[in-house]
């Protein structure tokens, strides 16, 4: 079946744009968290939402960035003024939400974010 | 959260078994290990997940002592297609309403060779 997806799959952009990063969960599964990775490292939590709301947006950096989940599926990552410092690549992942073990997170492919 | 320290690299050949260590000093009672696979331009894939002694899946095994306060990933017979990071995270994947946000580190670089 279709995985996550993740749109685009590349953004460049210039210091001080406002971008939209889109993602598609898979069908069914309730849970969504972004992630943020930057070279050489472990991807970076940034928010989750369990259905419309936002559980926990304790990693999101500063009030720059903002996401959203309206209708309990696909997801968008805003983040204002940019800055040099957000070049990386975003991650996005959906789970059951179960809340159980086994609530394995799938991740799509990632937007790559190169702020000029 | 429970801090993880993995080796930062590691190479094999091709058709070994390879066996990756995470200590994990301060994991809580209620916290699993879960490790990911990721591949270059792709997101981190699930491979296995455990919570005490071993268990195994259709792709690696997981062992974890009485105390867990360390986990080994072992990769049967690795193939060049092997070569990735491998992440080694442990949390509490059940509370319901908590975070449940994954805390990766920087993983070992795994690299087989032929």
């Amino acid at each position: 079946g279709a995985g996550v997806s993740q749109t685009p799959s590349n953004k460049v952009t210039e210091k001080g744009k406002y971008v939209e990063l889109r993602c598609d969960p898979i069908s069914g599964h309730t849970a969504l968290y972004w992630y943020r990775q930057s070279l050489g490292q472990g991807p970076e939590f940034l928010i989750y939402f369990q259905g419309t709301g936002a559980a926990d947006d304790s990693g999101l950096p500063n009030d720059r960035f903002f996401a959203v989940r309206p209708e309990g599926s696909v997801s968008t990552l805003k983040i204002q003024r940019t800055e040099r410092g957000d070049s990386a690549v975003y991650l996005c992942a959906s789970s059951l939400g179960l809340g159980e073990v086994g609530d394995t997170q799938y991740f799509g492919p990632g937007t790559r974010l190169t702020v000029l | 959260l429970a801090k993880t320290t993995q080796p930062i690299s590691m190479d094999s050949y091709e058709g070994q078994e390879v066996n990756i260590t995470c200590s994990h000093n301060n994991i809580a009672t209620n916290d699993y290990i879960t490790w990911y696979q990721q591949f270059p331009s792709q997101g981190p894939r699930f491979i296995i997940q455990g919570y005490k002694t071993k268990v195994t899946n259709e792709v690696a095994s997981l062992f974890i002592p009485a105390d867990r306060k360390s986990s080994t990933l072992s990769l049967p017979r690795v193939s060049l297609s092997d070569t990735a990071v491998y992440y080694c995270l442990v949390g509490d994947p059940g509370i319901s309403g908590s975070a449940r946000q994954l805390t990766f580190g920087s993983g070992t670089q795994l690299t087989v060779l032929p």
